[in-house]
């Protein structure tokens, strides 16, 4: 199965409001990355969060991070019309092949003006 | 600084042809990274090169596919014969030399999209 699965695959909001999104992986990780990509366009890196965090913020981004769990959230507040783009996680496991990252298929946000 | 640049944006192949696709790395970075993005996927480790030498191919199909990195110049990821599910958006991202590729992001270019016709 693959590493990174995001959840859920698709969230519609209205502006304002805020956004969760969660990713689940499967080996050891040494950290965790959360990336944003708009239609059609590159990756934008957005946070990472190391195996040995538990909570992270950036601006309006909060990350949170369950290695018991495997598991992360991102959680965006007071969403803008901008916001809307797919978010992935991507892993970086840890031990040999540590530059690698393993993306899940994402989970594409609209948020409604 | 101008960031990590990908040309073409945009590729159309018939099937058959060659596509080579070019990756320049943001100024001061020697080690590129291409990943492939099928349609309503995540993207897919490819290869990761560092100038003249190629460090981890292993996400690259054994035929048709190769990757380089010369002294000068771009990165190219070559694919010969290209068909049909070759069409995707291909990514390189770069990285600083001796750097702890484990604990940052990474920077990606735009994207080369191809389309095999």
């Amino acid at each position: 199965s693959q590493q990174g699965e995001e959840d859920p695959q698709a969230l519609s909001i209205q502006e304002g409001e805020n956004a969760t999104m969660n990713c689940s992986y499967k080996t050891s990780i040494n950290n965790l990355q959360w990336y944003r990509q708009n239609s059609g366009r590159g990756l934008v890196h957005l946070i990472l969060i190391r195996s040995n965090e538990r909570e992270k913020h950036s601006g309006r981004l909060r990350v949170t991070l369950d290695t018991s769990k495997k598991s992360s959230s991102l959680l965006i507040t007071a969403s803008r019309a901008a916001d809307t783009a797919s978010y992935f996680c991507a892993t970086v496991p840890s031990g040999a092949g540590s530059y690698q990252l393993t993306f899940g298929k994402g989970t594409k946000l609209s948020v409604i003006p | 600084n101008a960031g990590v640049m990908q040309n073409p944006r945009h590729l159309v192949r018939r099937r058959g042809q060659e596509a080579r696709l070019r990756c320049s790395p943001m100024k001061g970075h020697s080690h590129v990274y291409w990943y492939r993005q099928l349609p309503e996927e995540g993207l897919k480790f490819m290869v990761y090169l560092q100038k003249e030498n190629i460090i981890d191919e292993s996400g690259m199909p054994k035929e048709r596919f190769s990757a380089e990195f010369p002294k000068e110049g771009p990165s190219i990821l070559r694919i010969q014969q290209v068909v049909r599910g070759d069409s995707a958006a291909y990514f390189c991202a770069s990285s600083p030399p001796n750097k702890g590729q484990r604990s940052y992001g990474y920077t990606f270019g735009s994207g080369t999209r191809l389309t095999v016709v």
